[in-house]
């Protein structure tokens, strides 16, 4: 019961550095979103996709880049890590946002340096 | 954008205390209300989703109820325990329909 499965778990960065968070979900769902979560801000929507192919932004999206080239896998770039991007990520899916729960991955810890 | 407001910001309660917490929504153009709890290093995991007014939906100790007229849902905890020990999470669809607004969470601590 794999569910939704996020790589790397931690990763330590130097500001600058680029790299690629992969969130992958074996649900069949047709949603998927990748937030952060920071110390009194709860949960920040970054980038979300209602589908294979199509992305859309959220709340906090700058610095940020997304795709979505498969219906289950859905990655999280950052092309120029800043210190500002230091912080908890979590991928979630769902089979439609309005009356279906989102499923979460065991999130990725991020810092920069 | 949708402003979803949770209250208090955290609380403590002595084991077997029962407890509650509020979610505050705009009443219009509801469609749907989502509760989730989080424990500290886990992830989030979804505990209600609620849809018509006045629904109450119960999962054990935990229940919930809705109002969406007035724009607000209460959690409730019945007789608190150590394990109830979470982060407790509203969210609401955007406008679009597409993604979920959380509020900033209730952080609820029960002392043995």
């Amino acid at each position: 019961n794999a569910g939704v499965t996020q790589t790397p778990k931690f990763r330590v960065l130097k500001t600058g550095q680029s790299m690629t968070l992969l969130c992958a979900q074996d649900m069949n769902h047709e949603y998927m979103y990748w937030y952060r979560q920071d110390p009194g801000m709860g949960l920040r929507l970054i980038h979300y996709s209602v589908g294979e192919g199509t992305t859309a932004k959220g709340e906090v999206p700058d610095g940020y880049n997304v795709s979505r080239l498969k219906k289950q896998n859905f990655l999280l770039g950052l092309e120029s890590a800043a210190p500002s991007q230091t912080s908890v990520y979590f991928c979630a899916s769902s089979y439609g946002p309005l009356n279906q729960p989102q499923h979460f991955g065991d999130g990725t810890r991020l810092s920069i340096l | 954008i949708l402003n979803v407001e949770q209250s208090p910001q955290s609380l403590h309660v002595q084991e077997g205390d029962s407890t509650n917490f509020t979610c505050s929504f705009p009443s219009s153009n509801f469609y749907a209300l989502h509760w989730y709890r989080w424990e500290t290093a886990k992830s989030p995991e979804a505990l209600f989703v609620m849809t018509l007014n006045g629904d109450e939906k119960k999962k054990g100790r935990i229940s919930a109820t809705l109002n969406t007229k007035e724009g607000y849902s209460y959690l409730y905890i019945k007789g608190s325990q150590p394990e109830d020990s979470a982060t407790y999470l509203c969210a609401l669809p955007n406008q679009a329909g597409t993604a979920l607004i959380f509020g900033k969470g209730t952080t609820l601590s029960v002392s043995s």
